[in-house]
Parts: C-alpha cells; sequence; structure tokens
C-alpha cells in the first residue's frame, strides 16, 4: 500500500539557516506529491504540490522537486523566518487510493530569532 | 473568498453527550472529509464524502457519524463522547476531477474537550 515517511523533528534551526526537511513515499501508482503546513491552532495549508515526476513545486520561498528514482520529495527552503515555525506535513494521493491522503508523520519545526 | 469553515473553532462536552460538529464550503467541491488528529500527529481520517456516497474508514468507531444534507454542509456527530475522543477534528474539501491529484482545502478545526 501507499505509505509516507518523513524525517522525525522537532527541527530547531537560527533565523536564516537552510532547511531541509527529508520526505520518501512508496506508492503503486502515479501519485501526486504534497507538502502542507500547520501553524499552530489551525488547520492544514496547502505549501506545495507536484503531479509528476521532475515537477518543482515551490512557494513562499519553499522548493520540493519529486524524484521517482529516488521516491523522495524533500521539502528546503534557503533562508528561514521565526514565522516559518509550525509542522510540516509531506503526503500523496493517488487514484489506486481512491479520493484519499496518505500524510506523513509531520516534523515540527522551530526558528529562534 | 471561497473557503472551509468549521462551527465551533472550541467545543466543550461532558463524557457521554453526544456533540454535533459541523462544516460548510462555499468551494463547490464534491469530496468532503473529517479527520481526527491528536497533539500535532498527522490527521487521521474518519470518513469521506463523494458526493452522497459515504465511505466510512475501517477502523472509525461506530460511535463517529457523519450526515452530508447537501453539497455545502457536512455534518460529524459523536453518539457518547469518551475522554479519548478529545481532539481536533478537521474538515477537509477537495474536487475529484482535478489534474492536479486530489490536495485538499482544511478548514480551521474544532477543538473539542470532553469533560
Amino acid at each position: 500500500g501507499n505509505s509516507v515517511t518523513q524525517m522525525e523533528g522537532p527541527v530547531t534551526l537560527s533565523e536564516e539557516a537552510f532547511l531541509t526537511i527529508n520526505c520518501t513515499y512508496t506508492a503503486t501508482g502515479y501519485p501526486s506529491l504534497f507538502w502542507y503546513v500547520q501553524y499552530p491552532g489551525e488547520g492544514l495549508q496547502l505549501l506545495l504540490k507536484a503531479t509528476k515526476a521532475d515537477d518543482k513545486g515551490s512557494n513562499k520561498g519553499f522548493e520540493a522537486t519529486y524524484r521517482k528514482e529516488t521516491t523522495s520529495f524533500h521539502l528546503e527552503k534557503g533562508s528561514v523566518q521565526v514565522s516559518d515555525s509550525a509542522v510540516y506535513f509531506c503526503a500523496l494521493s493517488d487514484y489506486t487510493g481512491g479520493f484519499k491522503t496518505i500524510f506523513g508523520a509531520g516534523t515540527r519545526l522551530f526558528v529562534k530569532a | 473568498d471561497a473557503m472551509v469553515i468549521q462551527n465551533p473553532r472550541y467545543q466543550v462536552t461532558q463524557f457521554g453527550k453526544p456533540v454535533t460538529l459541523s462544516c460548510s464550503q462555499t468551494l463547490n467541491h464534491n469530496v468532503m472529509y473529517w479527520y481526527q488528529q491528536k497533539s500535532s500527529q498527522a490527521p487521521k481520517l474518519l470518513f469521506h464524502y463523494y458526493d452522497k456516497d459515504f465511505n466510512n474508514e475501517a477502523d472509525t468507531p461506530d460511535n463517529f457519524q457523519s450526515r452530508r444534507p447537501n453539497t455545502s454542509f457536512c455534518f460529524l456527530d459523536i453518539r457518547s463522547p469518551g475522554l479519548g475522543d478529545a481532539a481536533m477534528y478537521l474538515c477537509a474539501t477537495s474536487r475529484v476531477g482535478n489534474t492536479g491529484g486530489y490536495e485538499q482545502y482544511f478548514g480551521p478545526g474544532t477543538r473539542l474537550t470532553v469533560t
């Protein structure tokens, strides 16, 4: 079955540091891949997505590239801000999973000023 | 702005007292989902509706029920809440047929406390 594995947190960085959160997936079909972000006390928000191999999703300075050969979708940002402190979820969906999304366990990011 | 709205944002109920959480959407999406989330863990899917078709997850307790009277509204009923049901409940929507996969749009959540 489909699954998503992402690095455990928490991740603590200083402001302006480089961020990488690793995500790998297992899927029987050709999934779309997503990163969602959840700020404290709020619901999840779609951060970025990629729908096919070699696509790069980007938003708000965050990027992730769909790597089919390594089944990965790592999230990166060149310079984090305190306001980026949140929980980040890697996720996938495809037709074999019906209309459902499979989420990773989430990685909490703390950014210090 | 089109959005997913959940009411109330905070709900306190007593052990065993039925409670209903509501979700509405202005996105005109055909799929609506209910998730349970504890302590910033991954959201756990309880059930979803594709139009009027109800799809229950195998491990969702019978204590949890849902209704979708029309495209815009969906309700989560907890018939006899236990202490273990205290959690954040998230409603989400999706449009089947998007070429971009089933990206989901989430409401802000309802935090349920059981006393």
